[in-house]
């Protein structure tokens, strides 16, 4: 099946910084998506980027599908932003419509 | 979007029970989806459940341990049966968004005893 990889597995953040997540896929997908899991286990969707580029505040992310990676930017950390971030595809082979999720990148913001 | 409803949101079970989990959807949707979460790992794929026809199982998981109901097109449910610790974990299910992306019912956190 489709492999998806994501680094830095855990992040350690000042309040304020700036931080890219990448996020890297074996094989062609038809949906791309970024999640933030906070600490009560919710998962937040953030962005559908199979892909091109969105932004949302002080979020944003790229998906270049041709290389077969996605980068999502967090700009301004708070340490609200802190949690999980998952990304998840789903293989653009005929008759796939599950998301395969990566392993998360764990972000924690000090104040 | 389409908005999910997960019951319960929690429980804790004693081992060798069984806890039926709902998903209610506020819209008719084709395909719904069972994932689990153990412990600090990521989300794993349980079943896709189709109206009107057996769910389908991943590698690893079998109807007997988790039977899945889909009785119509905004509703489903996940039973986890004879539970065990190792059955701990958060589970969650998400619905296809056709062409746009899947959305996540809240989860429910399960522990064992």
């Amino acid at each position: 099946g489709i492999q998806v990889e994501q680094s830095p597995p855990d992040l350690i953040l000042q309040e304020g910084a700036n931080s890219t997540l990448r996020c890297n896929f074996s094989d062609s997908v038809n949906n791309l998506q970024w999640f933030h899991q906070n600490p009560w286990g919710q998962l937040i969707n953030l962005f559908y980027i199979p892909s091109g580029t969105k932004q949302n505040g002080r979020l944003s992310a790229t998906t270049v599908a041709t290389e077969r990676y996605s980068l999502l930017y967090i700009s301004s950390s708070q340490t609200t932003d802190s949690g999980v971030y998952f990304c998840a595809v789903v293989y653009a082979g005929a008759g796939s419509y599950q998301l395969t999720f990566g392993k998360g990148t764990k972000l924690s913001v000090i104040p | 979007s389409a908005v999910i409803s997960q019951k319960p949101s929690r429980d804790i079970c004693q081992r060798g029970t069984s806890l039926t989990i709902q998903c209610q959807v506020d819209s008719q949707v084709t395909m719904m989806f069972w994932y689990r979460q153990q412990p600090g790992q990521s989300l794993t794929l349980i079943a896709t459940a189709n109206q009107g026809s057996e769910a389908t199982y991943e590698s690893g998981f079998v109807i007997d341990k988790f039977p899945i109901s889909r009785p119509n097109l905004t509703f489903s449910t996940l039973t986890v049966s004879n539970m065990s610790p190792e059955d701990s974990s958060i589970y969650l299910c998400s619905v296809d968004g056709g062409s746009g992306p899947q959305h996540f019912g809240d989860g429910t956190r399960l522990s064992i005893l």
